[in-house]
């Protein structure tokens, strides 16, 4: 069955402080790796990994992509109190090419 | 900036009640879904299409039914809505055919059914 695995599901920090976000997968078909950002609406887009070992980078936040390990990592560095959200990792693959979403990481970074 | 709007935002309903959400985008994407999300939780695939005249069951089980008889619209109808119907509807879409495979989502349309 296919999978995605986000860890951990909550995490506490303080502003200022570097945190990584973990998100494991076991997809068949794999096509893609995506990150979003959710506060209280809808998903918004972050980061597509498709290759393995590329950096991508927007500011203070940065991703990249295993694909022999099965894992991405999304760093956010200089947190900030607009930061918290919760962090959505979805695979595009399976039998039907559709989105796969992890439980999502919810991060709170405290004044 | 994603271009996909989902009507109406927030909506009250009283049980038995149809009720269709709208969705609409302006992407030209062939592939559409949506997903239920309870607060705080993750989100459920019910329905997704892959371009006009498709439309597939997705992961959870549900009551609702979707249609897609143009490209850019993806409405979701409630025949008869119950209390367990009360959570967040997402519409997306995306391009799957093509390099970019990233969804785009509407703002949702949370339902309350009382």
């Amino acid at each position: 069955e296919d999978k995605v695995v986000q860890s951990p599901l909550s995490l506490v920090v303080h502003e200022g402080d570097t945190v990584t976000l973990n998100c494991s997968y076991e997809v068949t078909n794999f096509r893609s790796l995506l990150w979003y950002k959710q506060e209280k609406k809808a998903p918004t887009f972050l980061f597509m990994l498709t290759s393995s070992g590329i950096e991508k980078k927007s500011g203070r936040l940065s991703s990249i992509l295993d694909k022999k390990e099965l894992f991405s990592i999304l760093n956010i560095t200089a947190t900030q109190t607009g930061d918290s959200a919760i962090y959505l990792c979805a695979s595009n693959g399976g039998s039907q090419g559709n989105l796969i979403f992890g439980k999502g990481t919810k991060l709170s970074v405290k004044p | 900036e994603a271009d996909i709007y989902q009507t109406p935002r927030y909506l009250v309903i009283g049980t038995g009640k149809k009720i269709t959400l709208e969705c609409s985008q302006t992407m030209g994407h062939d592939k559409m879904y949506w997903y239920q999300q309870d607060p705080g939780m993750e989100l459920h695939l019910i329905h997704y299409s892959y371009g006009v005249n498709s439309t597939e069951k997705g992961d959870l089980s549900s009551e609702s039914t979707v249609s897609r008889i143009r490209t850019e619209h993806f409405p979701l109808t409630l025949e008869s809505a119950r209390p367990s119907h009360t959570s967040q509807y997402l519409c997306a879409s995306s391009d799957w055919t093509g390099a970019r495979t990233e969804a785009f989502f509407g703002q949702g349309t949370r339902l309350t059914v009382v």
